[in-house]
């Protein structure tokens, strides 16, 4: 167990739908990052929070958003979805400027 | 573009050979670098980085900041090994960026 927390581990929907993924960061990590993966695309970097607060965006799409709540726990959602979203959806976090990030299990995305 | 590239998609050895997986990087100044292992699309672990200068399950991992690189090496690959491999860079923002991934095959 990382101490990084992502429910659910798998889920499939339909195309049009919406979807919520939550992460749990590692006690007393500040920051959440998402990153969804795919086969053709690798690891691509969503969103980062800190604190509560969005820090930085990178290739997420109109169709999806993010916050961070006041527990620090996180919560990635999807809408409008497209068969092109069936992904790995991962959720990091981190502490300080000497670690490295620690990552959940992922919440694998299956649009049907 | 500043970005982390990994220009092996693919690398296979045999067990007890040497292995080393490439990753290049473009960004300017003293970079943060890291390598992260993933096993059969599990969560990513972190093995490496640079600030640190460790050696984990045997593999280990130079800057180069003439060449600007970062390659992951391990002088006998086990089969356990066997895994994909992404090189990583952290940027001001504590972001991180990673390569495309090389997935190691280790074979008996």
């Amino acid at each position: 167990d990382s101490g990084v927390t992502q429910t659910p581990k798998h889920l499939i929907t339909a195309t049009g739908q919406r979807v919520t993924l939550r992460c749990s960061p590692r006690s007393g990590d500040l920051s959440v990052y998402w990153y969804q993966q795919s086969l053709d695309q690798g690891l691509q970097f969503l969103i980062q929070y800190y604190n509560g607060e969005e820090r930085a965006k990178g290739n997420i799409l109109e169709r999806f958003s993010a916050q961070q709540f006041p527990d620090l726990h996180s919560e990635l959602n999807l809408s409008s979805l497209e068969l092109g979203d069936s992904a790995l959806y991962f959720c990091a976090s981190s502490d300080s400027v000497k670690s490295g990030y620690t990552f959940g299990s992922g919440t694998r995305l299956t649009v049907v | 573009a500043q970005r982390v590239t990994q220009p092996e998609k693919l690398l296979s050895v045999f067990k007890g050979a040497p292995v080393e997986l490439k990753c290049n990087y473009s960004y300017s100044g003293s970079p943060e670098l890291f390598w992260y292992v993933q096993y059969s699309r599990q969560r990513l672990q972190l093995l490496l980085r640079h600030i640190s200068r460790e050696s984990i399950k045997g593999f280990t991992a130079d800057l180069n900041k003439g060449e600007t690189s970062f390659h992951l090496k391990k002088p006998f690959a086990q089969e356990e090994d066997s895994a994909m491999y992404y090189c990583a860079h952290r940027g001001s923002n504590y972001k991180l960026t990673f390569g495309k991934g090389t997935l190691l095959t280790v074979n008996p």
